[in-house]
């Protein structure tokens, strides 16, 4: 069975700071791994995947995250924060046969401070 | 090209009511998955409906119920409503097939419902 823990269900940072939002995976088999970024009132947006190949992926937004099976993570990060950053992110985890059931995590709501 | 599109955006109803929810993916999608976002357990997968067939279903009771037509568009349903139902729901698209489960899926803007 596949599972995602996001650590920090409230992050905050200064605007020009480094985003750092945790994201961590269990899966039995090789994962495929989404960061999606949720503004109010709206739907899910995908920000990046990761399914095979390169560790680190880049995303929309400045946004990139990098792939470390050793360690079953996938956090997200952005090198400068943007007022405009602000928002719910969601990780999600794809993975087994015959299945197109993503599992979130329950979501990290960023804050970025003037 | 239009997103995933879900009507109506915004619903009220009574406890013991049922309602019926909309969804149009973006044109050429043959996936729609739905999922309810609550803050209290966050998104939580309804099921995921391809050419038709209902092929994933998540933990929910049987009165969440929901079908696919010809043309892709899903409906979902929910008979007997209770408090606890309260949400938002969301839709999502995907131009995947079985096999590959790296496809992103593109999400319209929810429906949410409130229960009184």
């Amino acid at each position: 069975a596949q599972s995602v823990t996001q650590l920090g269900s409230h992050v905050s940072v200064s605007e020009g700071a480094l985003v750092l939002l945790r994201c961590n995976y269990s899966s039995s088999v090789p994962p495929y791994l989404f960061w999606y970024v949720q503004y109010p009132n709206q739907g899910l947006q995908l920000l990046l995947k990761y399914t095979t190949g390169a560790t680190l992926v880049k995303g929309i937004n400045g946004f990139e995250a990098e792939f470390k099976k050793s360690e079953t993570s996938f956090h997200l990060t952005k090198p400068s924060a943007h007022m405009s950053d602000a928002a719910e992110y969601f990780c999600a985890v794809s993975a087994g046969s015959g299945t197109y059931k993503y599992i979130f995590g329950t979501g990290t709501r960023l804050k970025v401070l003037a | 090209k239009a997103g995933v599109t879900q009507t109506p955006r915004y619903l009220i109803k009574t406890r013991g009511q049922q309602v019926t929810l909309s969804c149009s993916p973006i044109s050429g999608h043959r996936s729609v998955s739905w999922y309810q976002q609550t803050p209290g357990q966050g998104l939580q997968f309804l099921f995921e409906y391809f050419s038709e067939t209902q092929r994933n279903k998540g933990n929910f009771p049987g009165r969440f119920s929901g079908r696919q037509f010809s043309n892709s568009r899903s409906e979902m349903n929910v008979s007997t409503l209770e408090l606890g139902d309260s949400a938002l729901y969301l839709c999502a698209s995907s131009h995947g097939t079985q096999s590959y489960l790296g496809n992103e899926q593109f999400f319209g803007p929810g429906t949410r419902l409130t229960v009184l």
